[in-house]
């Protein structure tokens, strides 16, 4: 089955640099790759999604790119605030029915 | 719109003992899910409804976990007899089963603590 893989596990930041978190698959049929941020003792939120025919999205501060031949993604907060502190998640969708199989989230801090 | 409602939100009980969470999806929703946190880790899909049918619950223990959504709306999930490692965030999730969107909607989750 699919396997995801999340780097860094944490991520300390000051305010106002960026922030970096990569993730890697293992199954070359994933065709859908979203990025979730769960507060503490919160629900998983949506905040950005690819898919497999398109190379990078932004929307305002934060954009995904997608490498599919290295099967990798990564997500990039620019000009970081305190707001931004949570644990990221990314996850890929197997190309059958809608599987999610979800990294290990990565805690990001950000340090005002 | 209403969003993906689950209860109860927390449930202490002791292992062996046994314990059923429910979940209610946004209206119109037919795919159901029911993922199972453990702290620190991302979810883990225990089971996938489309409708009233199971899509895949390849990673549901199935000697102590069942899962059911009758009529094709509302879900329940049950663990019997409970162990330790049980305990976790339960959540459940809902889409669309329209090809627009792939997006799942979490609900608020159910905490499980097993003493």
């Amino acid at each position: 089955g699919e396997n995801v893989e999340q780097h860094p596990s944490t991520l300390s930041v000051q305010e106002g640099d960026s922030a970096v978190i990569k993730c890697t698959y293992s199954d070359s049929a994933s065709n859908y790759f979203p990025w979730y941020k769960q507060e503490l003792g919160k629900r998983p939120q949506l905040i950005i999604d690819i898919r497999s025919n398109v190379g990078e999205k932004k929307d305002q501060r934060i954009a995904v790119t997608l490498n599919k031949t290295a099967k990798h993604f990564s997500l990039h907060i620019t000009e970081t605030q305190p707001e931004d502190s949570a644990v990221y998640f990314c996850a890929a969708r197997g190309a059958a029915g809608n599987k999610l199989t979800f990294g290990g989230g990565t805690r990001v801090l950000v340090k005002p | 719109e209403a969003g993906v409602a689950q209860s109860p939100r927390y449930k202490i009980i002791e292992k062996r003992q046994s314990v059923a969470f429910w979940c209610n999806p946004i209206s119109g929703h037919a795919t159901l899910y029911w993922y199972q946190q453990i702290l620190g880790q991302g979810p883990k899909l225990l089971i996938q409804f489309q409708n009233n049918g199971v899509v895949d619950d390849s990673q549901l223990p199935k000697d102590r976990f069942s899962a059911e959504r009758l009529k094709g709306v509302d879900s329940t999930l049950k663990i019997q007899p409970a162990k330790l490692e049980d305990s976790a965030v339960y959540l459940c999730a809902s889409s669309s089963s329209s090809g627009a969107s792939y997006e799942q909607y979490f609900g608020p989750g159910t905490r499980l603590t097993v003493t």
